[in-house]
């Protein structure tokens, strides 16, 4: 069965802290893995998208890693904001075209 | 970059009522798109992939003639809750495949049944 579980489901950080969100996999024979944002009551923004046959993306403070063998992603944060506080969730995509979604971590950063 | 749109954003309806939602690609053709409900702290819950000219594929526990999906045209699909109850309240939302096999999400829709 395919699934994907992210920790920590909750963290609450000062601003300007470093956090490492993880994500891992069941079945490591995925497409993609994408990270994405929600805010409350709204829909998904996507943050970074990387292919099975890379490592790591970059945007901005955002740094996303993957290791397939392992089953992990780790999404890194620098210098956390207040404005970085939302659910993030990352999703993996698989051949069959389904994108499965882990159980997201709810980051609240506080000034 | 890449819009879908969604709409409505919220509705409220009675029970026993339809509801249609629609997501559209704004500025790219997407030959599929899937449609996704979240109860509130829950994660998003895939419920059926929508593929332009052919009937969707529903996930497990999804009724496929209560969430009727069409997906008549490559930057159109709708979907309809029929006879929709309270326990079908919901935030339910469309994402649209774009290039390089990245998804596009719409905003979301918030269905209160009352």
């Amino acid at each position: 069965k395919q699934e994907v579980t992210q920790i920590p489901a909750a963290l609450s950080v000062p601003e300007g802290e470093n956090l490492v969100l993880n994500c891992s996999f069941t079945d490591s024979a995925i497409y993609n893995l994408q990270w994405f944002r929600q805010d409350p009551g709204k829909g998904l923004t996507s943050l970074l998208l990387i292919q099975s046959s890379q490592r790591e993306q970059t945007s901005g403070r955002l740094n996303a890693s993957l290791d397939k063998s392992s089953g992990r992603s780790t999404l890194y944060i620098a210098a956390s904001q207040p404005g970085d506080s939302a659910t993030y969730l990352c999703a993996v995509h698989y051949n069959t075209d389904k994108l499965i979604f882990g159980t997201g971590t709810r980051l609240q950063v506080f000034p | 970059g890449a819009v879908v749109s969604q709409h409505p954003s919220w509705v409220i309806c009675k029970s026993g009522t339809s509801v249609k939602i629609e997501c559209r690609s704004l500025d790219f053709q997407a030959t599929t798109m899937f449609w996704y409900r979240q109860f509130p702290k829950q994660s998003l819950m895939l419920m059926a992939t929508s593929n332009e000219g052919s009937k969707a594929t529903y996930e497990q526990g999804v009724e496929k003639d209560k969430f009727l999906i069409n997906h008549a045209s490559l930057t159109l699909s709708t979907l309809t809750v029929t006879s929709a109850h309270p326990e079908d309240s919901s935030f339910y939302i469309c994402s649209a495949m774009g290039r390089p096999e990245k998804l596009f999400f719409g905003s979301g829709t918030q269905l209160s049944v009352l």
